[in-house]
């Protein structure tokens, strides 16, 4: 069964003070992994699609890694305006349709 | 673009009254899927479509019916309410399914008491 966990459940940081979120998955071949960005009472915002162990992506303060068994997403100086939920979900390379699945997110609270 | 647009906002139900949530989207994909988020959980799909015509059950379908007529509209349809059902719907598209990032709704907000 493919699983996705994420750590830590809840970040608090002070302005300026950079971190690293973690994904780890376990997944039958890795299709993609995504990053979004949720708002309180808000729908899930894209960030970033990884495909293949090795690769980088990076978007303002944000960088995003990955690994044969996890991904990080780095944040960099980080601002009030960054805090939020991160989540984190695999598609499975098989055959057919294979829905996301996501983690249950890290709530990331920036303080200035 | 309006991109994924959903309704209601928020709703509140009595246990064993039916509803149906509507999701339209303007960017002619393909894909669209209705998840449900528990505080503190993960996303948790529902129901999933893969075009018009199509439909394909999720990780959590029971309680739940879905219909595709068109392209642009995906609504979730709850018969017979029950408490465990209270949570967040959010209905998202896609242009495929392999390698797209999916587009959110605002979502719903449901109370079933």
């Amino acid at each position: 069964e493919d699983q996705v966990t994420q750590s830590p459940e809840a970040l608090r940081l002070q302005e300026g003070e950079s971190s690293s979120l973690n994904c780890s998955y376990t997944v039958s071949g890795l299709r993609g992994l995504f990053w979004y960005r949720q708002d309180p009472g808000k729908g899930p915002e894209f960030l970033f699609t990884l495909y293949s162990a090795g690769e980088e992506k990076e978007k303002e303060r944000l960088k995003a890694t990955l690994t044969k068994k996890e991904s990080f997403l780095h944040i960099t100086a980080p601002k009030p305006e960054d805090s939020a939920t991160y989540l984190c979900a695999v598609q499975a390379s098989v055959p057919g349709n294979t829905p996301f699945v996501f983690g249950k997110g890290t709530r990331l609270s920036v303080i200035a | 673009n309006a991109g994924v647009t959903q309704t209601p906002k928020f709703r509140i139900l009595k246990i064993g009254q039916s509803m149906t949530l509507q999701c339209t989207q303007d960017m002619n994909h393909n894909y669209m899927y209705w998840y449900r988020q528990d505080p503190g959980m993960g996303l948790k799909l529902i129901y999933y479509s893969v075009g018009a015509g199509i439909t394909d059950k999720g990780e959590v379908p029971n309680g739940y019916n879905v219909s595709r007529s068109t392209t642009e509209d995906f609504p979730l349809r709850l018969e017979l309410a029950a408490p465990s059902q209270t949570s967040v719907y959010f209905c998202a598209s896609s242009e495929g399914q392999a390698y797209n990032e999916q587009f959110f709704g605002p979502g719903t907000r449901l109370t079933v008491l």
